[in-house]
């Protein structure tokens, strides 16, 4: 069954510090994307890759990189974490062709303090 | 640029009353139309995906709509349970902007037994 894992589910990191959230996908997928979600907001989209070594910028690209070294892997990442980065972050998986179904993963709760 | 509206913050209802969700959307392209579902703990999935103007798309009993008149889009079902208690976020694709999504604020759903 196509999978999306994220890691970690959770974590804490002091305001200024520099935090990496992991993504992995199992599903062959061209494409990946990483979310953030907010109540009142929704699903706001950050960064997205399309292929290895290269990365998009989102709606909100603002104070997060991303990182796509394999078509398996993509990474979020805060390198000045700040107390408005505290949300939930969804990293999701999407192929090409007719299916624009995106998979997503089970989230990481990131609180910044 | 492209945008969803779900006014629809929080709906609470008994099980076997109707549910209607309603969206909006604007894009200068030709967009296909998804609504998304997302458990307590989850990721979101897609629930349904409708692509043709007046027809109607369906899985697990809800039903989706699009007019492409008023620009707008639904989710509907006929007799809710408590298991469907989730967030429907409406979100979309416009036709030539690869495979990016723009998602709605999300709809809470509370279904009472």
């Amino acid at each position: 069954e196509a999978a999306v894992t994220q890691s970690p589910r959770s974590k804490v990191a002091v305001t200024g510090g520099k935090v990496t959230l992991s993504c992995h996908q199992t599903n062959n997928h061209d494409y990946m994307y990483w979310y953030r979600q907010d109540t009142g907001h929704g699903l706001r989209l950050i960064h997205y890759s399309y292929v290895a070594d290269s990365t998009e910028k989102g709606d909100i690209p603002d104070g997060y990189k991303a990182s796509r070294p394999s078509q398996e892997n993509f990474s979020l990442i805060l390198e000045l974490a700040s107390l408005s980065q505290t949300a939930v972050y969804f990293c999701a998986s999407s192929g090409t062709g007719d299916s624009y179904e995106q998979y997503f993963g089970p989230g990481t709760r990131l609180t910044v303090l | 640029g492209d945008s969803v509206i779900q006014m629809q913050g929080q709906v609470t209802l008994s099980e076997n009353d109707f549910l209607f969700i309603n969206c909006t959307y604007s894009t200068t392209g030709y967009p296909t139309l998804f609504w998304y579902v997302q458990y307590s703990g989850e990721g979101p999935q897609l629930l349904l995906q409708v692509t043709t103007a007046n027809n109607k798309g369906s899985s697990r009993g809800f039903e989706a709509t699009y007019d492409k008149g008023t620009t707008s889009f639904h989710l509907q079902k006929t007799s809710v349970q408590e298991i469907d208690s989730a967030v429907y976020y409406c979100a979309m694709r416009e036709g030539n902007m690869g495979y990016k999504l723009t998602f709605g604020t999300g709809t809470s759903l509370l279904v009472d037994p």
